[in-house]
């Protein structure tokens, strides 16, 4: 497996489900995104990691709740979400030559492929 | 706070011309403007990274050009083919001062583009 990975492709999910999405990495990079795009809006980011501390939050429901085990993988953890929560995630790597701090360091962001969430 | 704004919405062209697609923006303070290209139900795919000292930036049939002063990039494809037909989307990357002074990457909404064969 090459660049960015993520599964499942596609999930469909009741309001009363928990469900995770997962993200994996294999460029060796060191700073790992969560994105939101949903349909006729500019793609939202939600989640930064950074040498796997979490270093940005944008306001994200606790609904939705991240995990970076390690510097190759991403987890999203989904928990009673709601119909206007229906939207691709997109997840992201990008290698940070900085520690902590700057978290984009102003290097390209590789995208995986994105997970079509459509929650009934 | 940092808006980028991408229009025409949609654009279609006939296979062969030579097209401009424009993404502006009101932070002129960008450490980097990126181009994507996102296919219907894919990610998004990046195409081009200009960083704030570059004016230009190119790859094959591609190329992306920036303007701080004047808030603008645009994206000019060559010879245009019906695999180009995709969304494409433009991000400025900025520094965040509602949020500690992180860096935060803003994208316009897209322009979709159909390339008629």
């Amino acid at each position: 497996e090459t660049g960015v990975t993520q599964t499942p492709r596609h999930l469909v999910m009741g309001m009363t489900n928990k469900k995770s999405l997962k993200c994996e990495q294999h460029l060796g990079h060191n700073a790992m995104y969560w994105y939101k795009q949903s349909a006729k809006k500019p793609l939202e980011l939600m989640f930064v990691y950074s040498l796997e501390e979490r270093v940005e939050n944008n306001s994200v429901p606790s609904r939705f709740s991240p995990e970076c085990p390690n510097s190759s993988h991403l987890f999203l953890h989904l928990h009673t979400l709601q119909p206007e929560d229906s939207a691709l995630y997109l997840c992201a790597s990008s290698q940070d030559p900085g520690a902590g701090g700057a978290i984009f360091s102003y290097n390209e962001q590789f995208f995986g492929p994105g997970t079509r969430l459509t929650v009934l | 706070k940092q808006e980028v704004t991408q229009i025409p919405a949609a654009l279609s062209v006939p296979e062969g011309e030579n097209l401009v697609l424009n993404c502006s923006f009101t932070d002129s303070a960008i450490y980097n403007l990126q181009w994507f290209r996102q296919d219907p139900g894919k990610g998004l795919t990046s195409l081009l990274l200009i960083q704030s000292s570059q004016r230009e930036q190119t790859s094959g049939r591609l190329n992306a050009s920036l303007d701080k002063s004047s808030g603008r990039s645009t994206l000019y494809i060559a010879a245009s083919q019906p695999g180009d037909s995709a969304t494409y989307l433009c991000a400025a990357l900025t520094q965040d001062i509602s949020n500690f002074g992180n860096e935060k990457l803003t994208f316009g909404t897209g322009t979709r583009l159909t390339i008629i064969p």
